[in-house]
């Protein structure tokens, strides 16, 4: 089975620039969530899709939003770039309310965004 | 609301040494609790989990975990520590399984001394 997959794995953007990033989770995975890793913050929750709707909504300005499309791979966009955005991405797929779920999560290898 | 603590956000143990990451949790309901591994990188890894059926839980390359339910921690253990076990651990919560969210740690980087 394949796993989480994330493009692009690196990018370089400049301040003021938006950039969208990509996440195919596993197959039959339904629940989609972001994660932010920086050296100084770690890893904070950005949000997590369910079936094409956002079910769970971390604490980030609007200029961060997602999306989820009906074949489970989901989207996530950031706006007006700021130098502070750099950080690795992560994403993560689940299948809450499947048999066999305990609630972990399958992390992709992140995309790793640079702001200059 | 749920949260973790890890103590520690560095630790440096030498080849063969006992390695023991700490992690202490706070939840209103009993919860599930996870330990995952990132190596340089890579995405987080799943390494072990406490999801009720046993307090001590075994995971991958020798690891285990002991849910300590009067002391609300999740203390991670290896009895001889390898070089390829250095990476950055990382302690997480949930509530339930179906919950979309999953509350992590600070993090433990491990550094393993030849």
């Amino acid at each position: 089975k394949a796993g989480v997959t994330q493009t692009p794995r690196y990018l370089i953007k400049t301040r003021g620039q938006q950039v969208t990033l990509s996440c195919s989770p596993i197959s039959g995975h339904r629940s989609v969530s972001w994660y932010q890793q920086t050296p100084g913050q770690g890893l904070q929750f950005l949000f997590e899709y369910f079936s094409e709707t956002q079910r769970n909504k971390g604490n980030f300005p609007g200029r961060f939003s997602g999306r989820q499309f009906s074949n489970s791979r989901s989207e996530m966009n950031v706006s007006t770039l700021e130098l502070g955005d750099s950080a690795l991405y992560l994403c993560a797929s689940s299948f809450p309310g499947q048999a066999g779920n305990t609630g972990e999560l399958f992390f992709g290898e992140g995309s790793r965004l640079t702001v200059l | 609301a749920q949260s973790v603590t890890q103590l520690g956000s560095h630790v440096s143990v030498s080849e063969g040494a006992l390695v023991l990451l700490r992690c202490n949790y706070s939840s209103s309901v009993p919860p599930y609790l996870f330990w995952y591994v990132q190596y340089p990188n890579q995405g987080l890894q799943l390494l072990l989990k406490y999801t009720s059926a046993a307090t001590l839980v075994k995971g991958i390359n020798g690891f285990e975990a002991e849910f300590k339910k009067s002391e609300t921690s999740f203390h991670l253990t290896k009895p001889s520590a390898h070089m390829s076990d250095a990476a950055e651990y990382f302690c997480a919560v949930i509530e339930n399984t179906n919950a979309g969210k999953s509350t992590f740690g600070d993090g433990t980087t491990l550094t393993v001394k030849p």
